[in-house]
């Protein structure tokens, strides 16, 4: 059973930089069959795409958050990390890693990170 | 970008009732990459559909999804319980990816 788990600070100030890992158990990131994803989801509200990348370091963003993001992977440890810069109030939001072999079918629980001062 | 517009925004619904959700696109998705998900308090999604009409493992078959183009719907013949959530639609054929904006399913 493929396993995803969040990690990070919760709570990160304006104008810095938002750093999350997911952890993959069960399953190798290496294997090629799935790309790995971070979505994210507004108080209450629904859910935006941020982007995903392959195993060989590949990545894709929405372009409404390109300019500021980047994900990385590292399959030695069967992870890969979110980095968001210049972050704003309108960050706050829980971020969930996923994988995804067209639709994301294995998803982490979330972490929910407030920007604040 | 393809916008997801999901109706109706709430479904109130009584348990063993039918429930007809739809979700149309602002232009036609991709080979039908769309798939829909389920959301629990406090849970992350859990995918139900992916290519419009295929159950995800471990579904039941009182979940089925039908549409192609810009069209889609996702029906619960009979509703559980447990079914009582909010329910996503999410089109993948398209960068970027976008979702719909729910539609919440509650306990008439």
């Amino acid at each position: 059973q493929v396993q995803l788990q969040e990690s990070g600070p919760g709570l990160v100030k304006p104008s810095q930089t938002l750093s999350l890992t997911c952890t993959v158990s069960g399953g190798s990131i290496s294997s090629g069959a799935y790309y790995w994803s971070w979505i994210r989801q507004h108080p209450g509200k629904g859910l935006e795409w941020i982007g995903y990348i392959f195993y060989s370091g590949n990545a894709y963003y929405n372009p409404s958050l390109e300019s500021r993001v980047t994900i990385s992977v590292d399959t030695s440890k069967n992870q890969f990390s979110l980095e968001l810069t210049s972050v704003t109030a309108a960050d706050t939001a829980v971020y969930y890693c996923a994988r995804v072999g067209g639709a994301a079918d294995y998803w982490g629980q979330g972490t929910l990170v407030t920007v604040s001062s | 970008e393809v916008v997801l517009t999901q109706s109706p925004g709430t479904l109130s619904l009584s348990p063993g009732e039918r429930a007809t959700l739809s979700c149309r696109a602002s232009q036609s998705v991709y080979n039908s990459y769309l798939a829909w998900y389920q959301q629990k308090p406090g849970q992350a999604p859990r995918l139900l559909i992916q290519g419009a009409s295929n159950r995800a493992t471990g579904i039941p078959d009182r979940f089925s999804g039908s549409g192609s183009g810009t069209d889609f719907t996702l029906t619960i013949s009979r509703l559980e319980p447990e079914d009582f959530a909010v329910y996503y639609c999410h089109q993948y054929g398209n960068s970027p990816e976008t979702f719909g904006p729910g539609t919440k399913v509650d306990i008439k």
